[in-house]
């Protein structure tokens, strides 16, 4: 059974950093994108970062770039978001995604549960 | 950026009804768009991938259609387990981006 599970949101004030962990299991990690999506209370939902699944390439919603850093260790078949410089603005719940292909056609077949991230004083 | 526009944001319907969400892409994306379902609380869940491909163990009373710039997402008699939020989203290029969604309430 594929699982995707989140870990390390909080509570932080503004400007000061957090590191979310995805744990991956049920399937072959090392074959597959990644993402980072995200949803502020009562919005929709934002993409915010991919990352191949040799770290070949790497993809940041221009409302983080700079910011955060994707990464991934496929021997601990783990997935992290590296969130530096944090605003109020970026307070969402956090998700890991998979991302599946059909042909060439992607798309986010599994999702974790996500982790909630607050940025307040 | 390409930009995802879904109609309506919200809509009433009852159990039974026949419902039908658009999405527009701000630019053509082949058939690169593909429709998730969220209920409160809830992480989204994959319905239909490549615009018309039903995900598996997805119920047939959801069906996708659409190519270029214009899709649309069919629920063909709706359920109460149906009242969620649907969004789509465009996997033709980086940012992978969603529409803003469609809340779909009981009337």
């Amino acid at each position: 059974e594929v699982q995707l599970v989140e870990s390390g949101g909080g509570l932080v004030k503004p400007g000061e950093s957090l590191r979310l962990s995805c744990a991956a299991s049920g399937f072959t990690f090392s074959t597959y994108t990644m993402n980072w999506v995200r949803q502020a209370p009562g919005k929709g939902l934002e993409w915010v970062s991919s990352i191949t699944s040799s770290s070949s390439y790497i993809y940041y919603a221009d409302s983080v770039k700079g910011r955060f850093t994707i990464s991934r260790d496929n021997a601990k078949n783990s997935l992290s978001l590296q969130m530096n410089s944090l605003r109020a603005e970026d307070t969402a719940v956090y998700y890991c995604a998979r991302e599946a292909y059909s042909s060439s056609l992607a798309y986010f077949d599994y999702w974790g549960q996500g982790t909630l991230v607050t940025v307040s004083s | 950026d390409i930009q995802m526009t879904q109609s309506p944001s919200s809509l009433s319907a009852s159990v039974g009804d026949r419902v039908t969400i658009t999405c527009r892409a701000s630019q053509s994306i082949s058939s690169y768009l593909n429709w998730y379902q969220q209920k409160p609380g809830k992480a989204p869940k994959l319905l239909i991938y490549a615009a018309s491909s039903l995900q598996s163990g997805v119920p047939s009373r959801f069906s996708g259609s659409g190519s270029g710039t214009d899709f649309t997402l069919t629920i063909s008699s709706l359920q109460p387990e149906d009242f969620a939020t649907y969004y789509c989203q465009q996997s033709y290029s980086p940012p992978r981006t969603f529409g803003q969604g469609a809340k779909v309430e009981i009337k």
